[in-house]
This record gives structure tokens, C-alpha cells and sequence, in this order.
């Protein structure tokens, strides 16, 4: 099993749709959640940081439930500007600092 | 421009050649990280700095692969000996203390000949 799993869409809705992205991740000692951007050819860019109780930026909700250890990422009123490829990113704790990356949810806005 | 910064941005070489990548962390970070991504997967971790100090190193990062990070502030990655499998994405990352984002540069792809 991967220790964090996506589903790898593509996800194609149109301009204004409600979008919403489910991640799993197998180390239950996990402590730190974030979803990044990547756009085509180009590096991850930190889209959200993911938090406990959920969060929201703007059009973007993060929501995390640890005892499922599950993360969603729901977009609202998507623009073509959001079509990229989406990355959900578990910090585990330990040692190591590094991040662990699913494969990652290709979503295109259609106009 | 103060976010990572790597060079080059692409590199072509051939199979058996060395090759060098170099990265330049956001100044305040004492962490660096560099991580490996191929065509429709998520980046992999290779290894981690704190400062100087190399702390962990990925089972990915064979003996043909070694990094450096000599003053705390830039890094090298070396890939000796390149094989047709080591083309990809070479990804460096940044961070300051604790449980923050890590901030990418635009990578090193890499494609071996």
C-alpha cells in the first residue's frame, strides 16, 4: 500500500463547478498536512496547509479527519486558472523530515 | 527573486557521464531537501539537510548519487556514472524550523542520452 494514495482523476468539469479531492495516508502518527499545486512542467507550490479543525482559503477547503486518516480538498466556483495537477502532501513525523507525496488529482477547467 | 533557486534547468547528457546540480535555499531556511520526480508521480524524497549536517538519506539514493551542503547554505547533488533511469525531475526544497511548508525551486530536469 502507498503510503499516501490519490485518486489520479483526470477530473474535467466546467468553469463554476464544485470540485472536491480525497487522499488517504497510511502512517497514522502522521502530524503535518498540506495540498500543492503543480502546474504542467513546473515545481509544487504550497496551495493549502491542512489543520484539525478544517480551513478555508477563499474558494479552497481543507478538512482532515484523523481517526479515518483522510484529507479532502473541495473547490468552489473553479476557474480555468485552477487546472493543474493537485498533490497531497503528509509530513510524517520521526527522524526524517521529509515529505511524503501522492501521485497527485489532474483537474482541467473546461470555459 | 528570494525563493529556491537551482541551476541548471536542464541538462542533457550521456549515459555514463557525471553530472552536477546545484541549489540555492530561501536564506533564512536551515533546512534542505531534494527529492526526484518522474512523468505522473508525486516527488520522491532523496535526502535532508539541517544546516550542514546531512540527517537522512532515502534507500532511492544509491552510491552513484552523493550531496553536499559544505557552509549550511547551498547544496550539490552528484549523480556519478548516469543511467538512462535517472531521468527525471531533480527537486530542491527549502524550510525553516519545525513543522513548515517546504518551498520548491523550479527544478533540474534531467534526461540521460
Amino acid at each position: 500500500r502507498k503510503e499516501v494514495e490519490q485518486d489520479p482523476g483526470p477530473f474535467n468539469v466546467p468553469e463554476g463547478a464544485t470540485v472536491a479531492f480525497n487522499c488517504t495516508y497510511s502512517n497514522s502518527a502522521s502530524q503535518s498536512f498540506f495540498w500543492y499545486r503543480q502546474d504542467c512542467r513546473k515545481e509544487p507550490k504550497l496551495l493549502m496547509s491542512v489543520y484539525s479543525s478544517g480551513n478555508e482559503d477563499g474558494r479552497f477547503t481543507a478538512q482532515l479527519n484523523r481517526a479515518s486518516q483522510y484529507i479532502s480538498l473541495l473547490i468552489r466556483d473553479s476557474k480555468l486558472s485552477d487546472s493543474a495537477t493537485y498533490l497531497c502532501v503528509v509530513n510524517a513525523p520521526g527522524s526524517a523530515r521529509q515529505l511524503t507525496f501522492g501521485s497527485g488529482t489532474q483537474l482541467t477547467v473546461l470555459p | 527573486d528570494t525563493g529556491v533557486s537551482q541551476d541548471p534547468r536542464h541538462k542533457i547528457t550521456k549515459r555514463g557521464q557525471n553530472v552536477t546540480f546545484r541549489c540555492d535555499p530561501i536564506s533564512e531556511h536551515n533546512r534542505l531537501y531534494w527529492y526526484r520526480q518522474t512523468l505522473g508521480q508525486g516527488p520522491e524524497f532523496l535526502t535532508y539537510f539541517q544546516n550542514e549536517a546531512q540527517l537522512e538519506k532515502s534507500r532511492l539514493l544509491s552510491d552513484r548519487f552523493s550531496a553536499e551542503r559544505p557552509k549550511g547554505s547551498f547544496s550539490t547533488l552528484e549523480i556519478q556514472r548516469t543511467e538512462q533511469g535517472d531521468s527525471a525531475m531533480y527537486l530542491c526544497a527549502s524550510s525553516p524550523e519545525g513543522n513548515q511548508p517546504q518551498h520548491f525551486g523550479d527544478g533540474t530536469r534531467l534526461s540521460i542520452l
